[in-house]
């Protein structure tokens, strides 16, 4: 879906390295997330935002942190990148509905290799 | 927190078969039961849900089963093709309080569809 887009959409970097990925929508979504996918266990989420003020750790927050810059925009940064955090990442969108039943779309995913 | 189990992790069938993925969930308050499929090098897309009030739900060749007491929920694709060939994940959610809104994901199942 064009309307999730994730900057950079593969990186390569080396151990204690500090490392921002980006993510941006156009859907006009409150609510964004970020995921990590490894083979065989499926999507794990790592922080989620209801809205520009609302932050919340995922299962797997550990060595992550995020900002929610504006409605549009969510950031995962790794401040001190470990190889075990060798992943594909998505970010994802949502919106909002009183029942809280919602589609969530997913970017393109960014692919993160630490050496 | 909610757990989501999904068997098998990979699945083989003839084109023209049918393929069953089953999901299990630990939090009886989920109420909200998502499938997703993501292509090969794609970003994963819903591909049909189905909410607690509903036992069945059919989408052409796609079809989902809920079973609320025992907590388990299905996908079947009848009459299979090439094209089905994906990873497909199962999801739970339920609504209120601090897990609203929020997917809980199994781990997976590779599906092949050999011509």
């Amino acid at each position: 879906d064009a309307d999730v887009t994730q900057t950079p959409r593969n990186r390569i970097t080396k151990t204690g390295k500090r490392i921002m990925l980006e993510c941006s929508q156009t859907k006009g979504h409150d609510r964004m997330y970020w995921y990590r996918q490894d083979p065989g266990l499926g999507l794990r989420l790592i922080y989620y935002s209801f809205d520009v003020k609302d932050i919340n750790k995922g299962e797997i927050s550990d060595g992550y942190s995020v900002s929610r810059q504006a409605q549009a925009k969510f950031s995962l940064s790794l401040e001190s990148a470990i190889p075990n955090q060798t992943a594909l990442y998505f970010c994802a969108t949502s919106g909002h509905q009183n029942r809280g039943f919602t589609t969530q779309y997913f970017g393109p995913g960014t692919r993160l290799t630490v050496l | 927190g909610e757990n989501v189990e999904q068997h098998p992790s990979t699945l083989s069938v003839q084109e023209g078969d049918s393929a069953v993925i089953k999901c299990t969930y630990s939090d009886s308050a989920s109420n909200y039961f998502p499938w997703y499929k993501q292509e090969l090098g794609k970003r994963p897309q819903l591909i049909i849900d189905i909410r607690s009030n509903v036992g069945e739900k059919k989408d052409q060749r796609i079809a989902v089963t809920l079973n609320k007491t025992a907590k388990h929920f299905s996908l079947h694709i009848t009459e299979t093709q090439p094209e089905d060939s994906a990873v497909y994940f199962c999801a739970a959610s339920r609504d209120g309080g601090t897990s609203y809104g929020k997917l809980t994901f199994g781990q997976g199942t590779i599906l092949t569809v050999h011509p």
